[in-house]
């Protein structure tokens, strides 16, 4: 146990529904990631926050997805209109500004 | 586009030292080069991070040339619980950048 939790492990969804997904990080740690992996690939950085402020989004991210950071501690991911070609592992990780990334258990979600 | 170049897999016998490069162009002249473990089902594990020439710490040591165009990670005495996929990881323009990854398997 690294100290991050995510929140659902695992999400079946119906393509078109909107899943959202809650990271909560080492609570000292001002910056918090969110990747996506798929099977035999390396993640794939999706976005980070330094405490509230999202500072940097993947060019190549859809806008279908969104992530928050409201007060600075916990994030949630948003993905609308879901598509099975976003069935992935989505991981959360954090840690302080130029220090190791602790990960989270990830969620995995199915897109049918 | 940056993009990292990795062996797909590599083997090796416990007891073994490991070296696993990766190559990765555009680095920026700032930023670190981090190297993770993933098992299965689990989320990466840091191993070790440097900058430049060599650093190590108690499971491992990392060489950086002076270009900083590639990395090695190394890993001494290999056991059966090192089998894993291990990643390096850069930024570019503030992107992180992961590498494809290796899968090490170590035998008996």
């Amino acid at each position: 146990d690294t100290g991050v939790s995510q929140d659902p492990r695992h999400k079946i969804t119906k393509r078109g529904q909107n899943v959202t997904f809650r990271c909560d990080p080492i609570s000292e740690h001002n910056r918090l990631y969110w990747y996506r992996q798929t099977l035999g690939q390396g993640p794939e950085f999706l976005t980070y926050f330094q405490n509230e402020a999202q500072l940097e989004k993947s060019r190549l991210l859809s806008d279908r997805f969104s992530a928050e950071r409201p007060k600075g501690s916990f994030s949630t991911l948003e993905i609308q209109r879901t598509e099975q070609g976003d069935s992935a592992m989505y991981l959360c990780a954090s840690s302080v500004a130029g220090g190791e990334q602790f990960f989270g258990p990830g969620t995995r979600l199915t897109v049918l | 586009l940056a993009k990292t170049t990795q062996p797909i897999s590599m083997d090796s016998y416990e007891g073994q030292e490991v070296n696993i490069t990766c190559s990765h162009n555009n680095i920026a002249t700032n930023d670190y080069i981090t190297w993770y473990q993933q098992f299965p089902s689990q989320g990466p594990r840091f191993i070790i991070q440097g900058y430049k020439t060599k650093v190590t710490n108690e499971v491992a040591s990392l060489f950086i040339p002076a270009d900083r165009k590639s990395s090695t990670l190394s890993l001494p005495r290999v056991s059966l619980s090192d089998t894993a996929v291990y990643y390096c990881l850069f930024a570019v323009n503030y992107q992180l950048i992961w590498g494809a990854g290796t899968k090490l398997i170590i035998k008996p």
